[in-house]
């Protein structure tokens, strides 16, 4: 079965700084696809942004961007330029080509410090 | 256009009832899905619906099912709720949630008393 793993449940980062966010998985898999989702205290899980296995490039949604090492089954979260809107639960999320089941982590609790 | 639509926000029920929760999709998304988020398991996975038909189911017991209609609304029951069902369920919709991703609504609180 496929897992996803946030090894950090906690993370602070201070205003206008960068913070990575880990996240492993681990499949048999070559056709999948993985999400980072922000859930604020409204409860409202929201796509950060998502990656397809088969792109080498690593995504980039504005300020936030991944850094997809498939080898290594490693899915990281960098976020620039922390805003207070950041804060938030982040999940890490791993979908396998034709299912419709997203396995999530743990999730990792972000502070951001004015 | 507006997003997904989960009722009731709040709900707090006795042990040994049952409870329907409802969720209205965006637009045009076909695809339903539900979780059911707790601080212990984190979020799992209950059932997915397509075209009023379940594609796919978690495990969790016979007790938690759901439909989905003919507009794409779908709705799941718990029957017996035992004090561990208490939890934030999440429905989420997609068009190609491969693609796209989920587009998740703001859940239904239960509270099992």
């Amino acid at each position: 079965a496929q897992t996803v793993t946030q090894s950090q449940p906690e993370m602070s980062v201070q205003e206008a700084e960068t913070v990575t966010l880990s996240c492993t998985y681990d499949t048999s898999e070559s056709d999948y696809y993985l999400f980072w989702y922000k859930q604020p205290p409204s409860r409202q899980m929201i796509l950060v942004i998502r990656q397809e296995a088969y792109k080498q490039q690593n995504a980039t949604e504005n300020r936030f961007s991944v850094n997809f090492q498939k080898a290594a089954k490693s899915f990281s979260l960098k976020i620039s330029d922390s805003q207070l809107g950041d804060a938030a639960m982040y999940f890490c999320a791993y979908v396998q080509g034709g299912s419709e089941k997203l396995v999530f982590g743990k999730g990792t609790k972000l502070t951001v410090n004015p | 256009k507006a997003g997904v639509t989960q009722t009731p926000r709040y709900l707090i029920k006795t042990r040994g009832q049952q409870v329907t929760l409802s969720c209205s999709p965006i637009s045009g998304h076909r695809s339903v899905s539900w979780y059911q988020q707790t601080p212990g398991q984190g979020l799992q996975f209950l059932f997915e619906y397509f075209s009023e038909t379940q594609r796919n189911k978690g495990n969790f017991p016979g007790r938690f099912s759901g439909r989905q209609f003919s507009n794409s609304r779908s709705e799941m029951n718990v029957s017996t709720l035992e004090l561990g069902d208490s939890a934030l369920y999440l429905c989420a919709s997609s068009q190609n949630p491969i693609n796209y991703g989920y587009t998740f609504g703001s859940g239904t609180r239960l509270t099992v008393v």
